[in-house]
């Protein structure tokens, strides 16, 4: 059973550029959620996708935009790089199904693509 | 507004216990998650807690009171690998994180 998935791993961008990172969620989730995680920080919610669609956004400016394909993959784009957008960047999945253990909508997290902006 | 809090830092010794406390105060509430995650790398699911109570799981148990806004990850006999960070979260209309715990094993 793969998990979730990102890629890259590692990225390196200067100011004012734009980024793409991509994103497979675990197989049988259907929603990808973005975390944004600063060194030292816990994560913190940049949005989520259900059906294709933004179902839920967190504090995030809109240079921050994302994508959900129909075989539920993600990918979380950012505009007009800044330096503080430095970050390891996850990738959650996660399904509503109740039926399913350990709990509604539990988190799992891929391995992340750590962003540095010169 | 939403704020989760837990200690930023704590030292246990092998094979000890420890209690890793959290408090949260948030608009809504809709379960509790704790995650470990080792440092540069992604954090793992160790527990979810919806209703009042503890919930038993191998070495880990975690504890929630709604009224008081309060929750508790217990890790017994601990082991060097468990040294890592521990996350809070709270599910309100979206996850909450906490900023994490960093937890220190002494041989």
């Amino acid at each position: 059973d793969a998990g979730v998935t990102q890629s890259p791993t590692h990225l390196i961008k200067t100011r004012g550029q734009q980024v793409t990172l991509r994103c497979s969620p675990k197989s049988g989730h259907d929603t990808v959620s973005w975390y944004q995680q600063a060194l030292g920080q816990g994560p913190q919610f940049i949005f989520q996708y259900y059906e294709e669609e933004e179902r839920q956004r967190g504090n995030f400016p809109d240079r921050f935009s994302g994508h959900q394909f129909p075989n539920y993959s993600s990918e979380l784009n950012v505009n007009a790089l800044l330096l503080g957008d430095s970050a390891l960047y996850l990738c959650a999945s996660s399904t509503d199904r109740v039926d399913l253990y350990p709990a509604q909508e539990t988190q799992y997290f891929g391995p992340g693509t750590r962003l540095l902006v010169l | 507004g939403q704020n989760i809090d837990q200690p930023t830092e704590m030292t246990a010794t092998e094979g000890a216990i420890v209690q890793i406390n959290c408090t949260y105060q948030t608009s809504g509430f809709n379960g509790l998650f704790w995650y470990q995650q080792h440092a540069g790398e992604a954090p793992t699911f160790l527990s979810y807690n919806v209703l009042d109570g503890l919930e038993e799981k191998g070495r880990f148990s975690s504890f929630l009171s709604r009224s008081k806004g309060y929750s508790y990850l217990l890790l017994k006999e601990l082991q060097m690998k468990d040294s890592a960070s521990y996350l809070c979260a709270v599910r309100d209309d979206k996850i909450i994180f906490g900023k994490g715990t960093r937890l220190h094993i002494l041989p």
